[in-house]
């Protein structure tokens, strides 16, 4: 199986900074498919950002945006004026086109957005 | 719109009991839906995902099952649950990835 590993269990952030989390993982595949998740003290589940492999360009969804280096297989999240709805767990998952739908996570990133 | 149910929001069992977690979809037909489970200071680990009615794959080995009768239901199940069962689970559906996820359930085993 495929590993994804989130290094930062907590990270803080001033209202209104810049934050980036950070995400690796081990795959022997070529193509394959890169993903934000976001765990708000809800616990609903939310798709942040997606990002295909075989793309250059670094996806971006408004003031989230990665930093996709397939050779370094890094995949960090950069959350740009971050605002205090942005406090939750955030997970890194990775996902096989090849082997069906298997899909692996991360252990969560814990980010605290102080006011 | 497409909305996920997943019940019960908490439950305590004894060891040695069964379980029965139920995960219904609305709004879309012949999704891919998926049972994670959350243990404490974890990611997600994946246990089953199934692609269509009867169709599921197992993801790890474990005292768990999972069925699908009907297109839009999947149910996780347990004869005898252990110790280790303990987490947060939670049923997710979406076309090529998990999209939209329940509400989880906590499961305490005493």
């Amino acid at each position: 199986a495929q590993t994804v590993t989130q290094s930062q269990p907590e990270m803080s952030v001033q209202e209104a900074e810049t934050v980036t989390l950070s995400c690796t993982y081990d795959t022997s595949e070529s193509d394959y498919y890169l993903f934000w998740y976001k765990q708000p003290p809800s616990r609903q589940m939310i798709l942040v950002i997606r990002q295909e492999a075989y793309k250059q360009q670094n996806a971006t969804e408004n003031r989230f945006s990665v930093n996709f280096q397939k050779a370094a297989k890094s995949f960090s999240l950069k959350i740009s004026d971050s605002q205090l709805g942005d406090a939750a767990m955030y997970f890194c998952a990775y996902r096989s086109p090849n082997t069906g739908n298997q899909f692996y996570f991360g252990t969560g990133t814990s980010l605290t957005v102080i006011p | 719109s497409q909305t996920i149910h997943q019940w019960p929001a908490t439950l305590v069992q004894p060891v040695g009991s069964p379980l029965s977690l139920e995960c219904t979809v609305e709004g879309t037909s012949n999704p891919n839906l998926y049972w994670y489970r959350q243990a404490a200071g974890r990611g997600l680990q994946l246990l089953f995902y199934s692609v269509g009615i009867g169709q599921i794959s197992s993801e790890v080995p474990q005292n768990l099952s999972a069925s699908r009768p009907q297109d839009r239901q999947f149910i996780l199940s347990s004869k005898k649950l252990l110790l280790s069962d303990s987490g947060f689970y939670l049923c997710a559906w979406g076309t090529n990835q998990p999209q939209h996820f329940g509400d989880g359930t906590r499961l305490s085993i005493l």
